[in-house]
């Protein structure tokens, strides 16, 4: 299985700035045959269920504000909210869905 | 958007079984891939199986794969999970979850989640 670990566990920042999340996954998932990066980020509010916000790496969903934004390759990967707002306070789950589907163990976000 | 919804939270003794459902209201029912992914307290996501219904075929991690059933019923377009043999270590919030395409694992829509609590 594709192991995928994110850093840091947890992250306070101060409303209007910047946060980053890191993602590293055990082996690649770009698919060489369409040059696609098979790694989602998730956010997860308190007792609600994930809602998708980026798909293949730096795709945003339909309706996520353009605070949110993805980046990376191979097996390194960036989640960065530019300025964080109080509704930002989540977890934040990493994915790759090349082999199986397997996350990171989530990211808490916090304000400061 | 296609919308989940599951049946209500569960409270089970160590051994016995528990079946969670998930209706599924818009698209094409027939078409769906649907997982299911669970979360212990405090803890981080973990995809149990998934189901496409146009084949019925499924796929269970290995962890759960003697423990774990996964079926689809077109006629009431519900995806049902049965988890055997439980413990206090399957105490925990149980989603299903839709693929953007059936053989994804990429989940687009979301369940609201159902409790289960094992406990003697």
């Amino acid at each position: 299985d594709i192991v995928m670990t994110q850093s840091p566990d947890s992250l306070a920042v101060s409303l209007g700035e910047r946060a980053t999340i890191n993602c590293k996954s055990s082996q690649s998932v770009l698919y060489s045959s369409n040059n696609k990066n098979y790694l989602a980020w998730y956010q997860q509010r308190p007792g609600q269920p994930p809602k998708l916000l980026i798909s293949w790496a730096s795709t945003r969903e339909s309706g996520v504000p353009d605070r949110f934004s993805g980046s990376g390759s191979g097996t390194d990967f960036t989640l960065t909210i530019s300025s964080l707002q109080a509704e930002d306070v989540a977890f934040y789950y990493c994915q790759q869905y090349y082999d199986n589907g397997t996350f990171g163990q989530g990211t808490k976000v916090e304000i400061k | 958007q296609v919308q989940l919804v599951q049946s209500g939270a569960e409270v089970k003794k160590p051994g016995s079984s528990v079946r969670v459902s998930c209706k599924t209201a818009g698209g094409t029912f027939s078409s769906f891939g649907i997982s299911w992914v669970r979360q212990g307290p405090g803890q981080g996501l973990e995809l149990m199986g998934r189901i496409i219904t146009v084949f019925g075929t499924t796929t269970y991690a290995q962890k759960f794969q003697d423990r774990v059933t996964i079926t689809a019923d077109k006629a009431t377009s519900t995806v049902h999970m049965e988890l055997s043999s439980l413990t206090s270590d399957d105490t925990a919030v149980y989603y299903c979850a839709k693929a953007f395409h059936p053989g994804s694992y990429l989940f687009d829509s979301w369940g609201q989640g159902t409790m289960v609590t094992v406990s003697s």
